[in-house]
Parts: C-alpha cells; structure tokens; sequence
C-alpha cells in the first residue's frame, strides 16, 4: 500500500536558519505531493503541492521538488522566521488507487526560537 | 467565508455513551473525509464520501459510523464510546477531478476525549 515517511522531530532552529524536512514515499500509482501545515490549535493547511515529476511547488518561502527517481518532496526554507513553528506533515494522493485519499506522514514538528 | 465547520471544538464522554461529531462545508465540495490525529500517528483516514448517499471505509472505520444525505454535512456517528477512541477529529472536503490533486481543506477540529 502507499506510504509516506517523513523525518522525525522535534526540529528546533534558530531564526534565519535554513530548513530542510526529508520526505519519501510509496504509492502504487502515479501520485500528487502536498505538504501541510499545522498550527497549534487549529486545522490543517496546504502549503504547497506537486502534482508531476520535476515540478516544483512553492509557498511563503517554503519550496519542494517531486523527485520521481528517489522518490521524495524534501520540504526546504532559506530562512526561518518565529512565526514558522508549527507541525508539518508531507502527504500523497495516490490517483491510481482509484481515490481521493489522503495518505499522511506522521508530522514533523517545527520550533524556531529567535 | 466559513469553509468547513466542525462542531463541538471538545467532548468528554464516558465509556459506552454515543455522539455525533458535526462537520458542514459551504464550498459544493463533493468529497468529504474524517480523519483521527493521534500522537505520533499522522492521521489516519476513519470514513470518507464522494458525494451525497456514497460513503466508504477508510483505514480505521470500526466504531464509527457516516453518512451523506445532502452535499453540505457529513456527521462522524461514536455508536459506543471506548477510550481508544480519544483523539483529535479532523473533518476535511475538497473538488473532485484532476486526479487526487485537489487540494483538501480543513476544518478546525474535535478534540474528544473518553473517560
């Protein structure tokens, strides 16, 4: 079955450090890479997706590229700030499965402490 | 703009009572899903539809029961609470169409907790 597997945490940086959280993954068919955002107390948010190899997505600052051949979407930041801390989760949605399902990483959390 | 809208933010039950976990979405989303968040488990897809009177199991569905009368509300049934059961319960909804890359949008949370 498909599976994501994402960097354990805690991950503590100081502000303006740079940000890496490793993400790889199995999936049965061709599938679309998202990673969320989680802070605290609320719901998850998109942060960014790829939905084809080689495709880059990016927001806020935050980049990952959908590397077909090692299969991964190592999420990447240049420059943290404070107000990045929260729970980041890399996820697949496998359309050659048939559905629309979500599968999750178990989440990394983020502290960037100034 | 409210998106998708859970109801009660918290819940404490005693073992063996049951409850509804209310989830509503104002965006015509045809797909809707529960999800459980438990420490150091991700989350974990409970029951999902891909529209009104079509509902399916997910990866943990036992003790827990759906449906799907009108696009808008999708409720999260506890037949009998266990303590197993104390989680986070995120409702979620997206388009469908472009091949599982819609992204999905979620709501706030149920933080439940089982005595």
């Amino acid at each position: 079955g498909d599976s994501v597997t994402q960097m354990e945490g805690p991950v503590t940086l100081s502000e303006e450090a740079f940000l890496t959280i490793n993400c790889t993954y199995t999936a049965t068919g061709y599938p679309s890479l998202f990673w969320y955002v989680q802070y605290p107390g609320e719901g998850l948010q998109l942060l960014l997706k790829a939905t084809k190899a080689d495709d880059k997505g990016s927001n806020k600052g935050f980049e990952a590229t959908y590397r077909k051949e090692t299969t991964s979407f190592h999420l990447e930041k240049g420059s943290v700030q404070v107000s990045d801390s929260a729970v980041y989760f890399c996820a697949l949605s496998d359309s050659g499965a048939g559905s629309y399902q979500l599968t999750f990483g178990k989440g990394t959390k983020l502290s960037v402490i100034p | 703009n409210a998106g998708v809208t859970q109801t009660p933010k918290f819940q404490v039950l005693k073992t063996g009572q049951s409850m509804t976990l209310q989830c509503a979405q104002d965006m015509n989303h045809e797909y809707m899903s529960w999800y459980r968040q438990d420490p150091g488990m991700g989350l974990r897809l409970i029951h999902y539809s891909v529209g009104a009177g079509i509902t399916d199991q997910g990866e943990v569905p036992n003790g827990y029961n759906v449906s799907r009368s009108t696009t808008e509300d999708f409720p999260l049934r506890l037949l009998s609470a266990a303590p197993s059961q104390t989680s986070v319960y995120f409702c979620a909804s997206s388009q469908l169409g472009g091949g599982g890359n819609q992204p999905q949008h979620f709501g706030d949370g149920t933080r439940l907790s089982i005595l």
